[in-house]
């Protein structure tokens, strides 16, 4: 049973369009994740909510919106997409300490 | 806020050496000091960590090394596999903080047969 699932793996869209990523974790963490993961490999993250309460928002563009309607799903939807949106974004959740559990990610192509 | 550089960026090895995978951090109050493998094509995955209340921690043929006083950590991984050929990342956090962890920029190591 996987603990962190996103869905979809892949997505290929066009400029301009817009989509969503979903993720939901079985581990009853209160803190979940998004982080973008570049060509180069660089982990940067994006967003953090704490029991469905945003906490962290770093610099990302408005076009970026996460949602998380419980403590369990962390959506997250892009509008307006970019070629430079093209990346791998990887949905994470956090246990106690501290370790993260990452999604599998979801790789979106922007043509 | 909490900056962490890791190094070097690529490592080829021959399979049966040791690779070394170093980092550094720069706040003194980070105390949780995790490692991550990423695997092509999946997401990263704890492979050890460690806490700032210890300097060495071990599980079969990785280990990881902690110096305090220089902000500094290491990734050993002996005996090396095909099979460890990987993304490596480092990162530090303040445990049990809401914070994030900061990561480093990863280590590509390469172990060839």
């Amino acid at each position: 049973d996987t603990a962190v699932s996103q869905t979809p793996k892949y997505l290929v869209t066009q400029m301009g369009n817009d989509k969503s990523i979903k993720c939901e974790q079985n581990l009853g963490h209160d803190t979940m994740y998004w982080y973008k993961q570049d060509s180069k490999k660089f982990l940067k993250i994006m967003f953090s909510y704490n029991n469905k309460e945003l906490i962290i928002n770093e610099t990302v563009p408005n076009r970026f919106s996460p949602k998380s309607p419980d403590k369990a799903h962390l959506n997250l939807h892009i509008n307006s997409l970019e070629l430079g949106d093209s990346a791998v974004y990887f949905c994470a959740s956090r246990g106690d300490p501290g370790e993260l559990f990452f999604g599998e990610g979801s790789r979106l192509t922007v043509l | 806020g909490e900056n962490v550089e890791q190094h070097p960026s690529t490592l080829s090895v021959q399979e049966g050496d040791s690779a070394v995978i170093k980092c550094t951090y720069s706040d003194s109050a980070s105390n949780y000091f995790p490692w991550y493998k990423q695997e092509l094509g999946k997401g990263p995955q704890l492979i050890i960590d460690i806490r700032s209340n210890v300097g060495e921690k071990k599980d079969q043929r990785i280990a990881v090394t902690l110096n305090k006083t220089a902000k500094h950590f290491s990734l050993h991984i002996t005996e090396t596999q095909p099979e460890d050929s990987a993304v490596y990342f480092c990162a530090a956090s303040i445990s049990g903080s809401a914070r994030q962890l900061t990561f480093g920029s990863g280590t590509q190591l390469t172990v060839l047969p």
